[in-house]
């Protein structure tokens, strides 16, 4: 089954305790990307990768960081957590060019930092 | 200006009514558009995709695409209750050459029993 999958599913931590949220696709999508979603807001870019160590930043990358070692994973990484990192994550793969842009997303990781 | 952009609703609909999304953009350059659902606390599923400028019709869902005025729209008919959710919009933008995938920030659609 052609799938996205994240983990953890929900996450408490404390301010400045580093953590990490696993992203991986069995599709063999060159492009992976991380949104952040909060209220009023909608699905932000974090980071994306078009492909193995080709990484770059999307519109909200403060505080985030990426790898791209592998072509079905890309973890978020969050060197020192603040609690305006509290949010709801969704890691999405899709094709790069005109082909078939659509993503697909996993189930979603629901971070709270305190 | 916002590249892509919804109104946040909420949007209230009666049960079997048409139900009726707006979206536009700014990139003159894009050229895929999707529909997304998306329950509370969920993430997003495509519902719809269109790529040319005319109506894309499947099932109850119809999208419809005017690059001219940059707008793209999603026809619910026969709202059903499971339909009630937020819709976002996504648009690929030219991105130094390659596409980015760019969301509004979604409608939230209420179909009334």
């Amino acid at each position: 089954e052609a799938q996205v999958t994240q983990n953890p599913r929900y996450l408490i931590t404390v301010t400045g305790k580093k953590l990490t949220v696993t992203c991986s696709q069995n599709m063999n999508h060159e492009y992976m990307s991380w949104y952040r979603q909060d209220p009023g807001l909608g699905l932000r870019q974090i980071y994306y990768s078009m492909n193995v160590e080709v990484t770059d930043k999307g519109d909200v990358p403060e505080g985030y960081k990426v790898s791209r070692k592998e072509k079905r994973n890309f973890p978020l990484i969050l060197e020192s957590p603040s609690p305006n990192q509290t949010s709801l994550y969704f890691c999405a793969s899709s094709l790069t060019g005109t082909g078939s842009p659509e993503a697909f997303f996993g189930q979603g990781t629901r971070l709270t930092v305190v | 200006q916002k590249e892509v952009e919804q109104n946040s609703g909420p949007l209230s609909v009666p049960e079997g009514a048409i139900a009726s999304l707006n979206c536009t953009y700014s990139d003159r350059g894009s050229q895929s558009f999707f529909w997304y659902r998306q329950y509370s606390g969920k993430s997003p599923e495509l519902i719809m995709s269109i790529y040319s400028n005319g109506d894309k019709e499947d099932g109850r869902f119809t999208a419809q695409l005017n690059k001219a005025s940059q707008y793209v729209s999603l026809l619910i008919r026969d709202s059903q209750p499971s339909d009630s959710a937020t819709y976002l919009c996504a648009v690929t933008i030219s991105n130094f050459g390659n596409e980015k995938l760019t969301f509004g920030t979604g409608t939230r659609l209420t179909i009334i029993p």
